[in-house]
């Protein structure tokens, strides 16, 4: 099956940083790429998506490209808020049960 | 709309202690998952269902049961809990299989001790 790696945290940045949260995988095919993100005390949510290459995912001013040829899909914001402190998880679709792969999870602190 | 709902949010086992969670959707999705979220562990999958009455294994089955009797239902089922299994669970469904985009939704998670 498939597999991610997902950069390590904790991050730290402060208010109108500018974010990167690096992702790569390895895939037999072409997997569908997803970035969720774990606010304290919830279940993940769908932040963003992309079904095929050179796609591009956005919400919320985050964004995410399928990278097909580095194999990656890393998660950018241009100027963080204090809201957007939480988990972050990169998941490609095609783990060895047709599930999706959750990478580790990047925890982002956003501080005024 | 409810989305997924799980019961209960929290709960506190005595090792040997035999234990149900139930995991409730009202999406009419096909696939429903189990995940057990640990500290530096992220995700992994205990158990799946691709539609009604079927189950399978996922990365971690050891120690767990699932059954899907009903398509909106996934009960995941502790024997006889272990310390090991303190952790905090997630059940999530989807329409199909996430290979074609469909996303999935996620419970907000029971919290799991077991002493």
């Amino acid at each position: 099956g498939n597999s991610v790696t997902q950069m390590e945290g904790p991050v730290t940045l402060s208010e109108e940083a500018f974010l990167t949260i690096n992702c790569t995988y390895t895939a037999t095919g072409y997997p569908s790429l997803f970035w969720y993100v774990q606010y304290p005390g919830e279940g993940l949510q769908l932040l963003l998506k992309a079904t095929k290459a050179d796609d591009k995912g956005s919400n919320k001013g985050f964004e995410a490209t399928y990278r097909k040829e580095t194999t990656s899909f890393h998660l950018e914001k241009g100027s963080v808020q204090v809201s957007d402190s939480a988990v972050y998880f990169c998941a490609p679709s095609g783990g060895s049960q047709g599930n999706l792969i959750f990478g580790k999870g990047t925890k982002l602190s956003v501080k005024p | 709309n409810a989305g997924v709902t799980q019961t209960p949010k929290f709960r506190v086992l005595k090792t040997g202690q035999s234990m149900t969670l139930l995991c409730a959707q009202d999406m009419n999705h096909e696939y429903m998952y189990w995940y057990r979220q640990d500290p530096g562990m992220g995700l992994r999958l205990i158990h799946y269902s691709v539609g009604e009455g079927t189950t399978a294994k996922g990365e971690v089955p050891d120690g767990y049961n699932v059954s899907r009797l009903k398509k909106q239902n996934f009960l995941l089922g502790l024997e006889s809990a272990a310390p090991s299994q303190t952790s905090v669970y997630f059940c999530a469904s989807s329409l199909s299989g996430p290979g074609r985009g469909r996303d999935y939704t996620f419970g907000s998670g029971t919290r799991l001790t077991v002493v």
